[in-house]
């Protein structure tokens, strides 16, 4: 069956360090990529997705270029903010959104001053 | 917009007694939602799709007789955890379909003593 393997966490950076979170996929045909965010104390939200092969998602100074020669999609940040410490979700879907997400294990930011 | 809310934030319970947990998409109708499950340090793990007028799609090794969903309306979704015992505590999360995303409720904390 489909899945996803995230690197172990937790990461703990100084404000302004480059991230990289990895996140590598098991999946049969096609799926669809996201990253989402959970901040403390609220629900997941999506940081952001690719559809296809190369495409690249971005939002908030983060990327994820979806690989599908190496089927991942590594989650980076040039500079990280104290506002950036949360729990990260690689997940896939098969396809569109009524499809049942799979989600990796999380990972925990932590952004020190 | 697409915010879905969850009933209660947390809740404590006596062994042997049911609990029930609505989820509620506040500004858009969803004809699908899903309910998963999340251990602490784990990711989350999908119990159950819930279709508006119809039964629930359960995940393999997940109880429905024990996980009552009923999808009565376009905007509300309920678990009821039938004679909770202290191994069904845990955190779960209500995620709601619109326009190809998924919107996820704050989650709900149950702990059963």
């Amino acid at each position: 069956g489909d899945s996803v393997t995230q690197m172990e966490g937790p990461v703990t950076l100084s404000e302004e360090a480059f991230l990289t979170i990895n996140c590598t996929y098991t999946a049969t045909g096609y799926p669809s990529l996201f990253w989402y965010v959970q901040y403390p104390g609220e629900g997941l939200q999506l940081l952001l997705k690719a559809t296809k092969a190369d495409d690249k998602g971005s939002n908030k100074g983060f990327e994820a270029t979806y690989r599908k020669e190496t089927t991942s999609f590594h989650l980076e940040k040039g500079s990280v903010q104290v506002s950036d410490s949360a729990v990260y979700f690689c997940a896939l879907t098969p396809t569109g959104a009524n499809s049942k997400l799979t989600f990796g294990k999380g990972i925990t930011l932590s952004v020190r001053p | 917009g697409a915010v879905v809310s969850q009933h209660p934030s947390w809740v404590i319970c006596k062994s042997g007694t049911s609990v029930k947990i609505e989820c509620r998409s506040l500004d858009f109708q969803a004809t699908t939602m899903f309910w998963y499950r999340q251990f602490p340090k784990q990711s989350l793990m999908l119990m159950a799709t819930s279709n508006e007028g119809s039964k629930a799609t359960y995940e393999q090794g997940v109880e429905k007789d024990k996980f009552l969903i009923n999808h009565a309306s376009l905007t509300l979704s309920t678990l009821t955890v039938t004679s909770a015992h202290p191994e069904d505590s845990s955190f779960y999360i209500c995620s709601a379909s619109w326009r190809e995303e998924q919107f996820f409720g704050p989650g709900t904390r149950l702990t059963v003593l």
